[in-house]
C-alpha cells in the first residue's frame, strides 16, 4: 500500500528565503505527483504536476522535482512571501485502489514579514 | 482547471441522520472523487464515482454508509448515513479531466455532528 511522507511538518522562515520542501513514497509505480496548498478553512489549490516521465516542474517561483526511482519529490519556493503561508500537501497517483490520490499529511509553512 | 462548488458548506447534523453533499463542476469531466479530511489529519479517499458506472470505494469505505450517485458528467452528490460523531470532518469534491491528469479540488464541506 503506498504511504507518502512529507518532511518537516512545520517550517517557520523570514520573509525572502528560498526553501524546500520534502515528500516521500514508498511505491515507486507512480503516474504522477501533484503538489496541492491549503489555506485554513478552504479546499486544496494545485500547484504543480509532474508526470512519471518528468524530472521537473515549474511555475513562477515554485518548482517541483520528482526522482520517481529513489520515491522522492521536493518542492523549492524561491524568495518566500508572507502569502505563501499555508498547508502543503503531497499527492501521488499510484493508479491502485480506487484510483485517486494517495496524500501526505503536509507541510505548515509560515513566513514571517 | 476547473471550477467546483460544493453544497453545503458547512452544516451541524444529530447522531443518526443522513447528509447529503452535492457537488457541481462547470465543465464535464470523467471522473470525480470524494475525500474526506479528519481534524487535523490529511486527506482520504473515500470512492471514485464515474458516470454509467457503479462507485469504487477505497478499502475501509462502504457504500452503505456513504452512497454515491453520479447522474451526469458535472455533478455527483455522497450522502453520509447514520452519522455518528466520528463522521466528523470536512469532505471534499475533486474533479480530473481523464484517468492521470491534474485533480482539482472543491472548497469543502464542513460537517459536525453532535
Amino acid at each position: 500500500k503506498q504511504e507518502v511522507t512529507q518532511i518537516p511538518a512545520a517550517l517557520s522562515v523570514p520573509e525572502g528565503e528560498n526553501l524546500v520542501l520534502n515528500c516521500s513514497f514508498t511505491d515507486s509505480a507512480i503516474y504522477n505527483l501533484q503538489w496541492f496548498r491549503q489555506d485554513p478553512g478552504k479546499g486544496l489549490t494545485s500547484l504543480l504536476l509532474i508526470q512519471s516521465s518528468q524530472r521537473e516542474q515549474t511555475s513562477g517561483r515554485l518548482n517541483a522535482s520528482l526522482d520517481k526511482s529513489s520515491g522522492r519529490s521536493t518542492l523549492y519556493i524561491a524568495a518566500s512571501q508572507p502569502g505563501d503561508s499555508a498547508t502543503y500537501l503531497c499527492a501521488v497517483f499510484s493508479g491502485g485502489g480506487a484510483d485517486g490520490l494517495t496524500f501526505g499529511k503536509g507541510t505548515h509553512l509560515i513566513i514571517q514579514p | 482547471s476547473a471550477v467546483i462548488s460544493q453544497k453545503p458548506s458547512r452544516d451541524i447534523c444529530q447522531r443518526g441522520t443522513s447528509l447529503t453533499i452535492q457537488c457541481q463542476v462547470d465543465s464535464q469531466v470523467t471522473m470525480m472523487f470524494w475525500y474526506r479530511q479528519q481534524p487535523g489529519q490529511s486527506l482520504t479517499l473515500i470512492a471514485t464515482a464515474n458516470q454509467g458506472s457503479e462507485a469504487t470505494y477505497e478499502s475501509g469505505f462502504v457504500i452503505d454508509k456513504f452512497p454515491i450517485s453520479r447522474p451526469n458528467l458535472t455533478f455527483s452528490t455522497l450522502t453520509v448515513s447514520n452519522m455518528s460523531p466520528e463522521d466528523s470532518s470536512i469532505y471534499l469534491c475533486s474533479v480530473c479531466r481523464d484517468r492521470g491528469y491534474e485533480q482539482y479540488f472543491g472548497p469543502g464541506t464542513r460537517l459536525t455532528v453532535t
